[in-house]
């Protein structure tokens, strides 16, 4: 079945310091999706990307999609304490997002 | 619309017991999705519903959890003669087919804790 991998699994930053999480898949992505939950909540909703090679900014994030939609990155600039929390890639291999394979994750912490 | 409402917040059981979770999604969203998650790890699919016909169901799920939703509204998650490996976070997942994108809406969870 579908695997999704996401690394680091843990990443410490300083406040100010840039973050990058990585996502691969084992399969070719009909799109991907990238979700945040903090600490003792639920998953949000953050983006979704389509297109081979698409790069989408969110203020200070910055998310991009492979060229061949296996692989996708999420990188934050001078990070926050709000940046805190765990951040998912979710990937579907239907067109419709039916079903997403959520990746294991990258915890975040950001150190005042 | 209050976002998607999952019932109850918490629950503690004795293995064996049955039981039953609810999720009330967002009106307008005619997918539903059931995923468990546990510490340190990414939500795992369970299963999905579109309008009241579930389309999937996840392989790894036992055929003690049952999955219910009426009329296309609100569902139901059952776990029938639960055991301690079934202890996690039940989250419940709504979404739109027709919009710009099929971003899914997470409700707040059920933390199932099996003694």
């Amino acid at each position: 079945g579908q695997q999704v991998m996401q690394i680091p699994q843990y990443q410490h930053v300083q406040e100010g310091e840039d973050f990058t999480t990585y996502c691969n898949s084992s399969t070719t992505l009909s799109n991907i999706q990238w979700y945040k939950q903090r600490p003792g909540g639920h998953p949000v909703f953050l983006i979704q990307l389509v297109k081979s090679g698409e790069v989408k900014k969110q203020k200070r994030l910055t998310f991009q999609f492979g060229e061949a939609k296996k692989n996708s990155s999420l990188h934050i600039t001078a990070t926050q304490t709000t940046d805190v929390g765990t951040y998912f890639c979710a990937g579907s291999d239907s067109g419709s997002a039916r079903q997403l394979t959520f990746g294991s994750g990258t915890q975040l912490t950001v150190l005042p | 619309d209050t976002g998607v409402s999952q019932n109850p917040r918490h629950k503690i059981t004795k293995r064996g017991q049955n039981v039953t979770f609810r999720c009330d999604p967002i009106s307008e969203h005619n997918r539903l999705y059931w995923y468990r998650q546990t510490l340190g790890q990414g939500p795992e699919f369970l299963t999905y519903f579109q309008n009241e016909a579930q389309l999937e169901k996840s392989r790894l799920l036992s055929d003690r959890f049952s999955a219910e939703r009426p009329k296309g509204s609100f569902s139901t998650l059952e776990i029938q003669r639960t055991e301690q490996g079934d202890s996690a976070m039940y989250l419940c997942a709504s979404s739109y087919s027709g919009g710009a994108h099929y971003g899914y809406t997470f409700g707040s969870g059920t933390r199932l804790t099996v003694v």
